[in-house]
């Protein structure tokens, strides 16, 4: 079993430029959360999303920001016009599903906006 | 929505003393509590759970304790060593609903000293 796999681990962006970081759930794992770590602080909820299905957003700027996970792929969260203030860690985990499960959290990708 | 409230953020030790981390949480809905060790640089790892129908749960030097009543729960660390040097971090969740969505404290930096 690979686990969560994300990549980039690490990418480089300049200000104004996209990002997309893709996050693979484990085998057997049907949902997908991206959470975002700036440094030195917390895990912060982005979304939440199932095959095909955006199940809760409620953590996502409203601007720039998308998510997919599509029906054959990783999902894929997306930054338009990356702003300095985007530089984090950006963390996928996967679960099961509903339930007394603690997630499984991918190696996360290091953004990094210049 | 939940919050959750996590206290001390840094917490230092000697080697060989206890840690105790505590945190609060707002939903009365919430019955599942995850904790999360980081290592600097690294993935959130699951280090224990604990389930609202218990009220303890123990493995090896670390337990978990939760007061439904007062919502609140801890962490606490035995013959602390060099290697729990870690930030620690409680979550919380209504598993079966919501999509199992993870709310997670701010976090605790250990540091056990030598």
């Amino acid at each position: 079993n690979a686990g969560v796999m994300q990549n980039p681990r690490h990418l480089v962006r300049r200000r104004g430029q996209e990002a997309r970081l893709r996050c693979s759930p484990m085998k057997g794992h049907s949902h997908v959360y991206w959470y975002r770590q700036l440094p030195e602080e917390g895990l912060k909820f982005m979304v939440y999303l199932q095959k095909e299905n955006i199940i809760d957003e409620s953590g996502m700027p409203k601007e720039r920001f998308s998510a997919e996970f599509p029906k054959e792929g990783p999902s894929i969260l997306r930054i338009q016009q990356v702003v300095r203030g985007d530089s984090a860690a950006y963390f996928c985990a996967s679960s099961p599903g509903t339930g007394y499960y603690g997630y499984t959290f991918g190696s996360g990708t290091r953004l990094t906006v210049v | 929505g939940e919050n959750v409230e996590q206290h001390p953020s840094t917490l230092s030790v000697q080697e060989g003393d206890s840690a105790v981390i505590k945190c609060t949480y707002s939903d009365s809905a919430s019955n599942y509590f995850p904790w999360y060790k980081q290592e600097l640089g690294k993935r959130p790892q699951l280090i224990i759970d604990i389930r609202s129908n218990v009220g303890e749960k123990k493995d090896q030097r670390i337990a978990v304790t939760l007061n439904k009543t007062a919502k609140h729960f801890s962490l606490h660390i035995t013959e602390t060593q060099p290697e729990d040097s870690a930030v620690y971090f409680c979550a919380a969740t209504a598993a079966q609903a919501a999509g199992n969505k993870l709310t997670f404290g701010g976090g605790t930096r250990v540091l056990v000293k030598p």
